[in-house]
């Protein structure tokens, strides 16, 4: 069956440092997939996108690479800052439309 | 834009009550998406329509749930009976253009 795993529940890393998380999926050719932010109490935020044959995408402090070899996305922060603490949700698009959301991973940054 | 809204933002009822969620998606969204999300379960997408046209309900739970969209600016869920398993956040979501999904506020929903 399809699936879609996010490295861990949570991740405590010091502020300053760059926070790397991991989304892994399984049977699943995804034509592109995206990162959104959410904070608690509220609503998935749109980060970044990025597509098959792209291997890389960078926004500001934030990096998203694709590797569809190993089945496998990383999304990291650099410089990270407490402001970036929040949960962080992958979510992969296959040719069918078909959107599926990982379960996230809860960053803290701690001063 | 007000970006999408929903309503209301906090619902309790009883058991076997029907609840109605409600949500406006962003002016000249052609696509919208209800999730529902539990910490036991993650954000799992319910149904989704395409120019008010519902695409894919496989994911809504069982024949209690049922959406609609009756035009381009409004959606309904609706859950009847309620159950406590139904308990969650319940998000609307809509795209335009692009795949990017703009998420609204949640409604909270907790059944006694």
């Amino acid at each position: 069956s399809q699936k879609i795993e996010q490295n861990s529940e949570a991740l405590n890393i010091q502020e300053g440092k760059t926070a790397t998380l991991t989304c892994n999926y399984t049977n699943y050719s995804p034509a592109y997939l995206q990162w959104y932010r959410q904070d608690p109490g509220r609503g998935p935020v749109f980060l970044l996108l990025i597509r098959e044959n792209e291997k890389e995408k960078r926004k500001e402090r934030l990096k998203v690479t694709f590797d569809t070899t190993l089945k496998q996305s990383l999304f990291h922060i650099t410089a990270s800052q407490p402001a970036d603490s929040a949960t962080y949700l992958c979510a992969l698009y296959s040719s069918a439309s078909k959107i599926i959301f990982g379960s996230g991973t809860r960053l803290s940054i701690r001063p | 834009d007000a970006g999408v809204i929903q309503s209301p933002r906090h619902e309790v009822t009883e058991m076997g009550q029907e609840v109605t969620l409600r949500c406006k998606p962003i002016s000249g969204h052609n696509s919208l998406f209800w999730y529902r999300q539990t910490m036991m379960r993650g954000l799992e997408l319910l149904i989704y329509f395409n120019n008010n046209v519902p695409i894919d309900d496989s994911g809504m739970p069982e024949d209690r749930f049922s959406a609609k969209m009756p035009n381009a600016s409004f959606s309904t869920l609706k859950i009847q009976p309620s159950e406590p398993r139904d308990s969650a956040v319940y998000f609307c979501a809509s795209t335009g253009l692009t795949d990017t999904q703009y998420f609204g506020p949640g409604t909270r929903l907790t059944v006694l």
